[in-house]
């Protein structure tokens, strides 16, 4: 079936700029992730949405930065007002979640660069 | 198309064993490999490696990097139920539109006591 599928694959905006990246999850997965990676460096856990319950936002770096998702479908992150620091490739990953199981499927990413 | 492939799929073994997981890519423009600890709700990074044949150590646990075949090992030795989880391999890749990571599918691995 159909793996977590993201876009744009590649977005560049100038400093200052909003941008709106998409995460569509697995079907039925219930829980979804959003991550950083910047260049050489370990991944950055940012939110994390299970079911209706409410989001761990516990990793986002500023309030620049935020993230919404409709029931147990697409998620959208959002960064307003970019900065040059916020060039990194974001990847979603979404997960069963079944009792015992948690593993997380992760999609191809959107490289931001931030001119 | 960049490939990682991880095997096994699975493992259970008991405390004290020793395990070693594998990752072996395809990619163009290699750049790294690292390794990560999935529990419940982010991966933890392990190691990031960029030559061959240089081992890694921290602990435990300890990898080491085979560029010309393509692959990499993760060995944890004295294995402890704390040590149960998934284990991620990808690797980064450089293409036209910039650096990329590639996952593999990862490893679960099961400690008993």
């Amino acid at each position: 079936g159909a793996g977590v599928s993201q876009s744009p694959s590649n977005k560049v905006t100038e400093k200052g700029k909003d941008v709106e990246l998409r995460c569509d999850p697995i079907s039925g997965h219930t829980a979804l992730y959003w991550y950083r990676q910047r260049l050489g460096q370990g991944l950055e856990f940012l939110i994390y949405f299970q079911g209706n319950s409410a989001p761990d936002k516990s990793g986002l770096p500023s309030d620049r930065f935020s993230a919404e998702r409709t029931g147990e479908s697409v998620s959208t992150l959002t960064i307003q007002r970019t900065q040059q620091e916020d060039s990194a490739v974001y990847l979603c990953a979404s997960s069963p979640w079944l009792a015992g199981a948690y593993e997380q499927y992760f999609g191809p990413g959107t490289r931001l660069t931030v001119t | 198309e960049d490939k990682v492939v991880q095997s096994p799929l699975s493992l259970v073994v008991h405390e004290g064993d020793t395990v070693t997981l594998n990752c072996s890519y395809e990619v163009t423009n290699f750049r790294s490999l690292l390794w990560y600890k999935q529990e419940k709700k982010a991966p933890t990074f392990l190691f990031m490696l960029t030559s061959s044949g240089i081992e890694k150590k921290s602990g435990r646990l300890s990898s080491i990097l085979d560029k010309k075949e393509l692959f990499s090992i993760l060995n944890i030795t004295a294995t402890q139920t704390g040590d149960s989880a998934i284990y991620l391999c990808a690797v980064e890749a450089r293409n036209n539109a910039g650096n990329m990571l590639t996952f593999g599918g990862g490893t679960r691995l099961m400690v008993k006591p």
